[in-house]
């Protein structure tokens, strides 16, 4: 089946706009992350989704960071008031649950000029 | 707080030889630990993970990795490496007592050459 998609693939944007990006998860999975990579870093944990529990928001780095989904289907990560430094690739991956691998998108490559 | 550290920014191996990918775990409880590799210009892809069980996990393109609790490491291996397996491969550890975070190390960057 498909596997994980996010789009759009590339986004450049100026400071101070607001950005989203979308993820569409593996049908059938009940949980659902974000991840940010900096470039020639490691993943940075955004926040989670487990089907109808509140979502663990633990790793937003700011409150212009916010994210959605909608039931067991696609999310939508918001970025207020962009920033240089918020310049990354964002990762979505979803799972059949806390003890499943992860499986990844491609990613958002955001430029914030 | 759970972490993880991959010791070495790079690993260089000429084909045909053993590979070894470093990564050790700090978890309050117990850990279920995983590896992913990404390829340029494509996506993370899962390898293997460790739950519970065999402490020698066998997984993906013939890699494995071996659960040592007393040295809280899960070193990635592969007997014989192939150009192909020049990657970026991230060690991942979900603490199973302090909720659903994964963490993943900085990464190590292999680079197999013929």
């Amino acid at each position: 089946g498909a596997g994980v998609s996010q789009s759009p693939s590339n986004k450049v944007t100026e400071k101070g706009k607001d950005v989203e990006l979308r993820c569409d998860p593996i049908s059938g999975h009940t949980a659902l992350y974000w991840y940010r990579q900096r470039l020639g870093q490691g993943l940075e944990f955004l926040i989670y989704f487990q089907g109808n529990s509140a979502p663990d928001k633990s790793g937003l780095p700011s409150d212009r960071f916010s994210a959605e989904r909608t039931g067991e289907s696609v999310s939508t990560l918001t970025i207020q008031r962009t920033q240089q430094e918020d310049s990354a690739v964002y990762l979505c991956a979803s799972s059949l649950g806390l003890n499943n691998e992860q499986f990844f998108g491609p990613g958002t490559r955001l430029t914030v000029l | 707080a759970q972490s993880v550290a991959q010791p070495e920014d790079q690993v260089n191996v000429a084909e045909g030889n053993p590979l070894t990918v470093k990564c050790t775990y700090s978890v309050s409880g117990n850990p279920y630990l995983f590896w992913y590799v990404q390829y340029p210009n494509r996506g993370l892809q899962f390898l293997l993970k460790y739950i519970t069980g065999d402490n020698l996990v066998k997984g993906s393109y013939g890699f494995e990795a071996e659960f040592n609790k007393s040295q809280t490491s899960f070193h990635l291996k592969k007997p014989s490496a192939l150009v192909s397996d020049s990657a970026l491969y991230f060690c991942a550890v979900r603490d199973r007592a302090a909720g659903n975070k994964l963490t993943f190390g900085g990464g190590t960057r292999v680079l197999v050459k013929p």
